[in-house]
């Protein structure tokens, strides 16, 4: 079975600085998918990003952006000119392609904070 | 952007009483899910649905759980006789042929 660590519980950042949330999973698959989801103190998951292990290229969208690392299992999450907005839950999943399984496997959450 | 819509947004009941959580689906998806996350812990899947039938279901998607794609629209989450543990919030989540899952706001589901 598929999991998702997220190691980092807790992290903190000033206002318009850069911060990376770490994620690694551990898989048997060679394609799948993996994702970053926003969980806002709303509690609504939003997808921030994803990438789909096939591509060697890092997904990238407006400040966010991912460094994949496939041979070491890794898929972590940078976001740059960090933004107050950006304080919330940040979730990694991952998505198998093969095999007819649709489910998304979480990790644990990290908290972002976003000092002014 | 369209969005995936659920009510209510707060449930409370006792235990041992059934609940329905509803959801509305993106309209013209194909592939309807179940997740919760109880306070201060990871998101779960429960179930996925396809073509009127569940296709995939977790090892927490036991007998006190259902769903029900009523009338083409909705999608439900029927709990037959809550229990404490049962309280969390779900969020149903649709899709089209992408990966890409679009989740709702969640139903906060308080059993007491």
């Amino acid at each position: 079975a598929q999991t998702v660590t997220q190691s980092q519980p807790e992290m903190s950042v000033q206002e318009a600085e850069t911060v990376t949330l770490s994620c690694t999973y551990d898989t048997s698959e060679s394609d799948y998918y993996l994702f970053w989801y926003k969980q806002p103190p709303s509690r609504q998951m939003i997808l921030v990003i994803r990438q789909e292990a096939y591509k060697q290229q890092n997904a990238t969208e407006n400040r966010f952006s991912v460094n994949f690392q496939k041979a070491a299992k890794s898929f972590s999450l940078k976001i740059s000119d960090s933004q107050l907005g950006d304080a919330a839950m940040y979730f990694c999943a991952y998505r198998s392609v093969q095999g007819g399984s649709e489910k998304l496997v979480f990790g644990k959450g990290m908290k972002l904070t976003v000092n002014p | 952007e369209p969005e995936v819509t659920q009510t209510p947004s707060h449930q409370v009941t006792q235990m041992g009483q059934e609940v329905i959580l509803r959801c509305v689906p993106i309209s013209n998806h194909l592939y309807f899910y179940w997740y919760r996350q109880i306070l201060g812990q990871k998101v779960e899947f429960l179930v996925s649905f396809y073509n009127n039938e569940i296709s995939e279901k977790s090892e927490i998607f036991d007998d006190q759980f259902s769903v029900e794609r009523p009338d083409g629209s909705n999608f439900t989450l029927k709990i037959r006789s809550t229990k404490l543990e049962d309280s969390a919030m779900y969020f149903c989540a649709s899709s089209g042929w992408s990966e890409k899952l679009f989740f709702g706001s969640g139903t906060q589901l308080s059993v007491l």
